[in-house]
């Protein structure tokens, strides 16, 4: 099972909206609704950030939202803060392993 | 809230097993899924496996052969055992829960040096 494909850097000014895609395959991303991102700050452990596509954990800045077309979902974080320059992963459940991750996405906020 | 706590060593030798026990308080292991991921240092998120307080167990492919997850329900522990290790094992080991469709709670990592 291959790693979804995820741009590896992102970057925006601050108040600006990115958008980092996350693609996969009709055995993956585009056969489940099971889309979830992460963020993960330097040394730290990851955090949920959206599940099942575009639906946001309690406590989770509604700036962070969630969609999928076909075999690519994205993310789209609008209002960029400083404190969102990390780096975010995509899973999704698969045909053939339950889980894959992305190759995760490097946000810079200029 | 939950909290996880992974435990175990910190450096293994080449070719030895790799172990690792996962403490959950706060919630019990007998529901939803409880997984191990792992995260080679510098580099990207990887799936190993879940145990599902139904007894199921899943592996990811790529690492079958030489992982076995297991739980311990009267603890509240699960574990991990990855075999015949070499430096390319060499990670922080997370465990983490999915009980809403993500990996919503996980601990904080513990790094395993394979080294000899």
């Amino acid at each position: 099972q291959s790693a979804l494909t995820q741009p590896a850097s992102v970057s925006g000014s601050p108040g600006q909206s990115i958008t980092i895609s996350c693609t996969g395959t009709s055995s993956d991303v585009g056969a489940y609704n099971y889309v979830s991102w992460y963020q993960q700050h330097p040394g730290k452990a990851p955090k949920l950030m959206i599940y099942d596509v575009s639906n946001r954990p309690s406590g989770v800045s509604n700036r962070f939202s969630g969609s999928k077309s076909g075999n690519t979902a994205s993310l789209t974080i609008s209002g960029l803060q400083a404190e969102d320059g990390a780096d975010y992963y995509c899973t999704s459940y698969t045909s053939s392993s339950p889980y894959v991750f992305g190759t995760g996405t490097k946000v810079t906020v200029l | 809230q939950v909290q996880l706590q992974e435990s175990g060593p910190g450096l293994v030798k080449p070719s030895e097993t790799l172990s690792l026990t996962c403490t959950v308080s706060g919630g019990s292991i007998s529901s939803h899924y409880w997984s191990w991921i792992r995260q080679p240092p510098g580099k990207g998120l990887e799936w190993i496996g879940y145990f599902y307080y139904s007894g199921s167990i899943n592996y990811n492919p790529s690492l079958k052969s030489r992982v076995t997850i297991s739980a311990d329900t009267s603890k509240n522990q699960f574990s991990l055992k990855l075999r015949s290790v070499t430096a390319a094992d060499t990670a922080v080991y997370y465990c983490a829960s999915d009980t809403m469709g993500g990996f919503d709670y996980w601990g904080q990592g513990t790094l395993v040096t394979v080294s000899s």
